[in-house]
């Protein structure tokens, strides 16, 4: 069973609107990370965002926020005022303890398009 | 300035060329690990170091190898390369093995193209 799930393939946002990326996760190990990155067409990989399994509050950095529903083993990552650089392949990332060492597992990831 | 570098950034080679495309990073950090991107299919780990001369296969090791001779070097060695591993690499490390909280720090990436 995939341990990130990430069911959007592609999504369209206008420029200046709130957009939201899914991700949901399974783990039985009560202390584990999440992250997002955000990769342009030039290919490296950028840290959004984390959020670990104990925080109380939801994580936000600038304009993005980490939507955590513990229970519902979710963690969207939720995007406002899109502008045009928002447009990359964004993944959603896990990290829990598998076979005594925090093994970290990546989504298939959402391609963003902003549209003007 | 902290970072992960991979040389080369883009290779062209021929099926049953060996090849290495080395990774090197400048924090100390204890782990380290190979990925590949494949359209459709996210990140795949290939291996994984948790520290020097301690590696282990990850989701898709096979035609790969690694070595971690010294801390913050960890080499992708392509023995016999075939076109089923044209794709983008990724090095990747972070400094706690047993938290969950540090963010991987990535390298670049390296275009590979085996024809």
């Amino acid at each position: 069973a995939q341990k990130i799930t990430q069911t959007q393939p592609g999504m369209f946002v206008q420029e200046k609107e709130a957009v939201t990326l899914d991700c949901t996760y399974d783990t039985s190990d009560p202390s584990y990370g999440l992250f997002w990155y955000k990769q342009p067409s030039s290919g490296e990989m950028i840290f959004l965002i984390y959020q670990g399994s104990y925080d109380q509050q939801n994580a936000t950095e600038g304009r993005y926020s980490l939507n955590f529903q513990k229970a519902r083993k979710s963690a969207n990552l939720v995007i406002s005022a899109s502008q045009l650089g928002d447009s990359a392949m964004y993944f959603c990332a896990m990290r829990d303890r598998s076979g005594g060492s925090y093994i970290p597992t990546f989504g298939r990831g959402t391609s963003l398009i902003v549209h003007p | 300035e902290a970072q992960v570098t991979q040389n080369p950034r883009y290779l062209i080679t021929v099926t049953g060329k060996k090849l290495t495309v080395t990774c090197s990073q400048n924090m100390n950090h204890e782990y380290m690990s190979w990925y590949r991107q494949d359209p459709g299919l996210g990140l795949r780990q290939i291996y994984y170091s948790m520290n020097v001369e301690v590696t282990d296969k990850g989701d898709v090791p096979e035609g790969y190898k690694v070595s971690r001779k010294e801390k913050r070097n960890f080499p992708l060695i392509l023995e016999s390369p075939s076109p089923n591993q044209t794709s983008l690499y990724f090095c990747a490390s972070t400094s706690q093995v047993l938290e969950g909280t540090d963010t991987q720090y990535f390298g670049p990436g390296t275009r590979l193209t085996v024809l």
